[in-house]
């Protein structure tokens, strides 16, 4: 299985609302990224988790909370976003967190838009 | 910043032709890569060419890496309209990967 799957696909949320992103892979990955992605850009890191320790965080506000409760499963809490958070959110995987520039394996990504 | 840069920003073909995309970056890298999204999707892994290589090949695709010059291209062959995508090259940071702001690739049927 070389797969990485996000849930859900689409999302709509207003700013008082508290919503999950979820991702999941099965290939012994053992670092798990999320990005955020605007239109015509390139993927903007926002964190990375390592053997499921939260090891780089860019500064990302704090209406933005990951977790990652086992080496499968990565989630992104949303809560109190703003519209221009409004975007598509990538998760991705790769193999050895020591060598973290190695190949990533993305998801489809969840499209988000907050009203 | 390391980052990456594209160019062109954005080529349109025919198909049957070949494209050929830049990638220039600032600092030495241990491995430049470039990955492939189709548009609203996540991107896919194409290939990874390390410092000490000079050409990769993979399929329709080579990829060329010149330290020297800090530079690195993707030579798509024979283009089909599937290849139609945005392409991100990536560069290896101190602790993660940084891509650039891609190359927009139209193949008209």
């Amino acid at each position: 299985d070389t797969e990485v799957t996000q849930t859900p696909k689409h999302l709509v949320m207003g700013m008082t609302n508290k919503k999950s992103l979820k991702c999941e892979q099965h290939m012994g990955h053992r670092a798990m990224y999320w990005y955020k992605q605007k239109a015509k850009k390139p993927p903007e890191l926002m964190f990375v988790y390592s053997y499921e320790k939260l090891s780089i965080n860019e500064s990302v506000p704090s209406r933005f909370s990951p977790e990652c409760p086992n080496s499968s499963l990565l989630n992104l809490h949303l809560h109190a976003l703003q519209p221009e958070d409004s975007a598509l959110y990538l998760c991705a995987s790769s193999q050895d967190p020591r060598q973290g520039t190695e190949t990533q394996y993305f998801g489809p990504g969840t499209r988000l838009l907050v009203l | 910043s390391q980052q990456g840069e594209e160019d062109p920003q954005a080529l349109s073909i025919q198909e049957g032709e070949n494209a050929t995309m830049n990638c220039s970056y600032k600092t030495s890298i241990n491995n430049l890569q470039w990955y492939r999204q189709n548009s609203g999707r996540g991107l896919v892994h194409l290939i990874l060419i390390r410092s000490n290589e000079r050409e990769k090949h993979s399929g329709r695709l080579r990829v060329t890496l010149d330290t020297s010059k800090k530079s690195s291209s993707l030579l798509i062959t024979a283009s089909r309209a599937a290849d139609t995508a945005s392409y991100f090259c990536a560069t290896d940071g101190w602790d993660k990967v940084i891509f650039g702001p891609g190359t927009s690739l139209s193949v008209i049927p």
